[in-house]
């Protein structure tokens, strides 16, 4: 199985700074064949389901605000919050699909300074 | 747009069953991948389960291979999970996701618990 570890385990920025929240996984999730980065970023916030935020790594969904960026390769990638908004406090999980089982990082609580 | 309700949750005695079913509106489910992902409270996401748009498909987490049996009626947009042979350790919410490239959405999810 891929493993995927994040850091910070959780992090406390001010209003209006730069949130960093990295993620690695244990085998590269470069697919050779179409040369994508099978990596997702997911925000959950208190008592509601995981919302997808990033995919293909870098690759933003739709309506998410463009504060969000990810990037990365091989095996080391970050989520970058440009400039935290108070909506922004929740936990964030990287996820690779890559491979079955689709196995998600440990998550990293961001919160308000 | 994209509804997914999940049900069938509540509390089951080890060693019991249930049936999770997830509604899906607002897409073409029959033309989709569909997951359950698990979530114990407080902790984090575990994928358990996923099924082809046909049905035809699935694959399992080590945890509940042989236990667990996904499926799908593309007729009724249904998705279900029997549960069988349910430790206390299945305790999760249990969470129905469509997959477009990755996990794009998420129903509200179901609880279960296994307690006597």
């Amino acid at each position: 199985d891929i493993v995927m570890t994040q850091s910070p385990d959780s992090l406390a920025v001010s209003l209006g700074e730069r949130a960093t929240i990295n993620c690695k996984s244990s085998q590269s999730v470069l697919s050779s064949s179409n040369n994508k980065i099978y990596l997702a970023w997911y925000q959950q916030k208190a008592g509601q389901p995981p919302k997808l935020l990033i995919y293909w790594a870098s690759t933003r969904e739709s309506g998410v605000p463009d504060r969000f960026s990810g990037s990365g390769s091989g095996t080391d990638f970050t989520l970058t919050i440009s400039s935290l908004q108070a909506e922004d406090v929740a936990l964030y999980y990287c996820q690779q699909y890559y491979t079955s089982p689709y196995t998600f990082g440990p998550g990293t609580k961001v919160d308000i300074k | 747009e994209v509804q997914l309700v999940e049900s069938g949750g509540g509390l089951v005695q080890p060693g019991g069953s249930l049936r999770l079913s997830c509604v899906a509106s607002g897409f073409a489910f029959s033309t989709y991948w569909m997951h359950w992902v698990r979530q114990v409270p407080g902790k984090g996401l575990v994928w358990v389960s996923h099924v082809n748009s046909a049905g035809t498909t699935t694959t399992y987490a080590d945890s509940v291979k042989g236990r667990f049996t996904i499926s799908r009626d593309n007729a009724k947009n249904t998705l279900y999970l029997q549960m069988n042979s349910l430790r206390a350790e299945d305790t999760a919410v249990y969470y129905c996701v469509r997959e477009k490239w990755t996990f794009d959405y998420w129903g509200q999810g179901t609880l279960v618990t296994v307690s006597s």
